[in-house]
This record gives C-alpha cells, structure tokens and sequence, in this order.
C-alpha cells in the first residue's frame, strides 16, 4: 500500500549544528507534504509544508526540500537548538476518498546536545 | 497551543471493556479527524468526520466508531477493548472549504489496555 517512511530513526546533533532528516514516499500522485514536530507528551504540531509544484520552501531556520524524481523529502534545521529536540514526521495528504487523510511515515527522532 | 483539547488525558482499561474519547475542535474547524499512534511509530488514521458524518475509514474494525455534534466536537468509542488497542489517540481539527490541508492536532489521550 501506500506509505511514507523514514531513512534515520535516529539523528543526533550538536548545538548549532546544521540538521537534515530525510524521508521517501510511494505515492507518485501525492500534491502535498507536510512536516511536523511531536515533542513528548503532545500531539504533532505543523512545522512546514510544501506543494508538488515546487522543490523547495523555507519557514524560519527551516527549509524543506521536495525531489519528485526520486520521491524524497527532506527537512533541513539551521543551528539547532535543544529545543528542536523531538520526533520529526514527514506525512502526505491523501485525497483520494474525496477528503483529505494524512499518511505518516515512522518518525525521526532529533537529539540535541549540548 | 492548537486550541484542540482531549479528554481524559489518561485512561487505563481491561480487555472487552468500551471505551469513549473526547475531542473538542478548534474554533471556526468543522472537521475532525482521529489517528492512533502506537509506541514509536507514526499515528495511523482512523476515520474522520464532516457535518456529523463520518466520511473517510481508514483500515480500522468497526468496533472502532465515532460522533460529531453540532458544536463540531467528537467522539470516539472503541468496543471490546484488544491489548493491542494501547496507543495515543490523537485527534485533529480542520476546516473543510478553507483549504484543510491543515489539520491541528490536540495533546491525545493516553490509552492502556490491560
């Protein structure tokens, strides 16, 4: 079936360094990408996204990049923080019921050290 | 904070028994959907629900069933309770003709099965 996943379940970091979680999807046909950060003891919170049509995004000390060729994502921190400490999903929208589902992969989980 | 609250926090049960979560949407969010998140993995969806109707399943029993009230919150109810029923189940809320690509996800609640 469909997925999405991850290549790393684990990145370890140090502060200020630069972080790059990684992420392959199946579905060709998927428009929209999404990343989201679950810290411990709460749900997911919306980090970035990015639409099929373009290859690249950037929010504040993130970027995200999208390859359709080789159907990678990828998510880039700048100087990381111990705050960026948390699991990192990359998740796809599916609208093929006629509603919107996300499909989430396993998670990275970023490990920030001093 | 989404603005997306469930209760209980925590919840602790015995195989067979029932069990209800509840999910109150962030204001102005028609659409609420419920994912389960096993330990270490991503959440996987479970249904959504639009105007009070459930309108997309993902590959869940139909012991797992839910409700939306006019107020737009929901439930959701699990029926004879499995081991492998613990999780976090996490709901999210979005707004259906706004462009919901965007689901904002609540705290969860914490579901052990004993």
């Amino acid at each position: 079936g469909e997925s999405v996943g991850l290549h790393l379940p684990t990145l370890s970091v140090q502060e200020g360094d630069n972080s790059i979680i990684n992420c392959a999807y199946s579905n060709s046909a998927s428009d929209y990408f999404i990343w989201y950060k679950q810290e411990s003891g709460k749900g997911p919170q919306f980090i970035i996204d990015i639409r099929s049509n373009m290859d690249k995004r950037q929010g504040q000390r993130v970027t995200v990049l999208l390859n359709k060729t080789v159907k990678h994502l990828s998510l880039q921190i700048a100087a990381t923080q111990p705050g960026d400490s948390a699991v990192y999903f990359c998740a796809e929208i599916n609208s093929s019921g006629g509603y919107n589902k996300l499909i989430f992969g396993a998670g990275t989980r970023l490990a920030v050290h001093p | 904070e989404t603005g997306v609250t469930q209760s209980p926090t925590h919840l602790i049960k015995t195989r067979g028994q029932q069990v209800t979560l509840r999910c109150s949407s962030q204001s102005g969010h028609n659409t609420v959907s419920w994912y389960q998140q096993a330990l270490g993995q991503g959440p996987q969806f479970i249904f959504q629900y639009y105007r009070e109707e459930e309108n997309g399943r993902g590959n869940f029993p139909p012991r797992f069933s839910g409700l939306q009230f006019p107020n737009y919150s929901s439930e959701l109810n699990v029926n004879a309770l499995e081991l492998d029923d613990s999780a976090l189940y996490l709901c999210a809320s979005s707004s259906r003709g706004r462009g919901d690509n965007e689901q904002f996800f609540g705290p969860g609640t914490r579901l052990t099965v004993l």
